[in-house]
């Protein structure tokens, strides 16, 4: 499976824009780029992917670099419940099952 | 919230002693998946299903057995605890299309001292 390499931690201010990167040099043409993230205490939750074009839903926004080397993690107004740690995943053909999560971007938010 | 819970959700068993995790799910969904997390680790994937009574192994399976004798509940069992599976447990579930995100319970922390 390609890597990913991502951050280990960042900080944003509340209300601010946040941008989380992830590095996928490796990727494959039929990789999906699948973002997660992990509230403390709890299982992990969907957040967006995406394959070439960048992608909008209510939580946040996927840009996707045109070389698709790498691809950025936009949370445009940072709450305190964003507080979590974020995972970036490749996985190939798009399904969601069988992800292999990495250790992830720990966020951290202050108010 | 998908329909998915995990029981229990606390246990603290002895070395040597049989402990099952149960993973119930309401969505009739196909996959299911059953993952350890560990502090430095991140998730890993021990088990997963895709289909009744079809079942494979994932990234940590050894000490692991699974069952999945309908198709909303996937059982993992520790035949003989050991210390080093004391870990948080999630079970996750989802249909398998591309649309179909994972979905993950709120985990069970098992403690084998």
């Amino acid at each position: 499976d390609a890597k990913t390499t991502q951050p280990n931690s960042m900080e944003s201010n509340e209300e601010e824009p946040v941008h989380l990167p992830c590095n996928h040099s490796t990727i494959s043409g039929t990789d999906y780029i699948h973002w997660y993230r992990q509230l403390p205490s709890q299982g992990p939750e969907y957040v967006i992917h995406g394959l070439t074009s960048n992608v909008n839903n209510r939580m946040a926004s996927l840009a996707i670099a045109e070389d698709r080397k790498s691809s950025t993690l936009i949370l445009h107004r940072a709450t305190l419940r964003d507080a979590a740690v974020y995972y970036c995943i490749l996985n190939y053909g798009g399904s969601q099952g069988n992800l292999i999560f990495g250790k992830g971007t720990k966020l951290s938010v202050k108010p | 919230d998908a329909g998915i819970t995990q029981s229990p959700r606390h246990k603290v068993t002895e070395t040597g002693t049989p402990v099952t995790l149960r993973c119930h799910q309401t969505e009739n969904h196909r996959y299911m998946y059953w993952y350890r997390q560990d502090p430095g680790h991140g998730l890993r994937l021990i088990h997963y299903s895709y289909g009744v009574k079809d079942t494979d192994k994932g990234e940590v399976s050894d000490g692991y057995s699974v069952s999945r004798s309908k198709t909303e509940d996937f059982l993992l069992t520790l035949e003989s605890a050991t210390s080093s599976q004391t870990s948080v447990y999630f079970c996750a579930i989802t249909a398998g299309t591309l649309d179909s995100p994972l979905h993950f319970g709120n985990g069970t922390r098992l403690t084998v001292t």
